[in-house]
């Protein structure tokens, strides 16, 4: 019940292409969706985040869809430029301050 | 804002020996702070959730007397692997939340520990 199902595991985009990560769940008490990119050798770093009463959040070339009935919710990069390259994870939390649970995290590498 | 740091950035040390972590908000109190596990291109496993003035609490699994996690304050956290070994060697990583209407965590830098 506590699991958040990420994919894909790897992703490779050409620069200026769309990159698409998608994320379900289960636990249906989950109200906190945030996203975060992680760089080699560095601590995840918190990209975007959304609650379950919008269905979309954009910030600049990340968007979060969020689709509550279907327990899935995806980041999409638009625009992808190689700087984007790093590893995004997908979390969902319950409440305040609470213990984050973890997708596996997806591999993006943008080419030239 | 939201800066957290993590001192040190990495650390060797001899099997036995015990080795602390630090953990800091610096630019806002952390009523919760989390302490995760990261392997190589694995996701991070939480260990555990600390509030500060209160004790610990861990994960299945995660022994609390080898990773001891003490939050004296609102800005500071540790985490003291103790008779560390080899396998203890790990990615670790801290997080805080400054609580109250606050969903957010933020992660510091990380801390590399080689037990050799």
């Amino acid at each position: 019940q506590q699991q958040v199902k990420q994919s894909p595991q790897s992703l490779i985009v050409q620069k200026g292409g769309i990159s698409i990560i998608n994320c379900a769940y289960e636990n249906t008490a989950f109200d906190y969706f945030p996203w975060y990119q992680q760089f080699p050798g560095k601590g995840p770093a918190l990209l975007i985040a959304i609650r379950p009463d919008v269905s979309e959040k954009k910030e600049g070339r990340f968007t979060i869809s969020f689709n509550k009935s279907a327990k899935q919710f995806s980041l999409h990069i638009m625009d992808s430029q190689p700087g984007d390259s790093a590893t995004y994870f997908c979390a969902a939390s319950r409440r305040t301050a609470s213990k984050l649970t973890f997708g596996t995290g997806t591999r993006l590498q943008v080419t030239l | 804002g939201a800066v957290v740091s993590q001192h040190p950035s990495w650390v060797i040390c001899k099997s036995g020996t015990s080795v602390k972590i630090e953990c800091r908000s610096l630019d806002f109190q952390a009523t919760t702070m989390f302490w995760y596990r990261q392997f190589p291109k694995q996701s991070l496993m939480l260990m555990a959730t600390s509030n500060e003035g209160s004790k610990a609490t861990y994960e299945q699994g995660v022994e609390k007397d080898k990773f001891l996690i003490n939050h004296a304050s609102l800005t500071l956290s540790t985490l003291t692997v103790t008779s560390a070994h080899p396998e203890d060697s790990s990615f670790y990583i801290c997080s805080a939340s400054s609580g109250g209407e606050s969903y957010e965590q933020y992660f510091g830098p990380g801390t590399r520990l080689t037990v050799t």
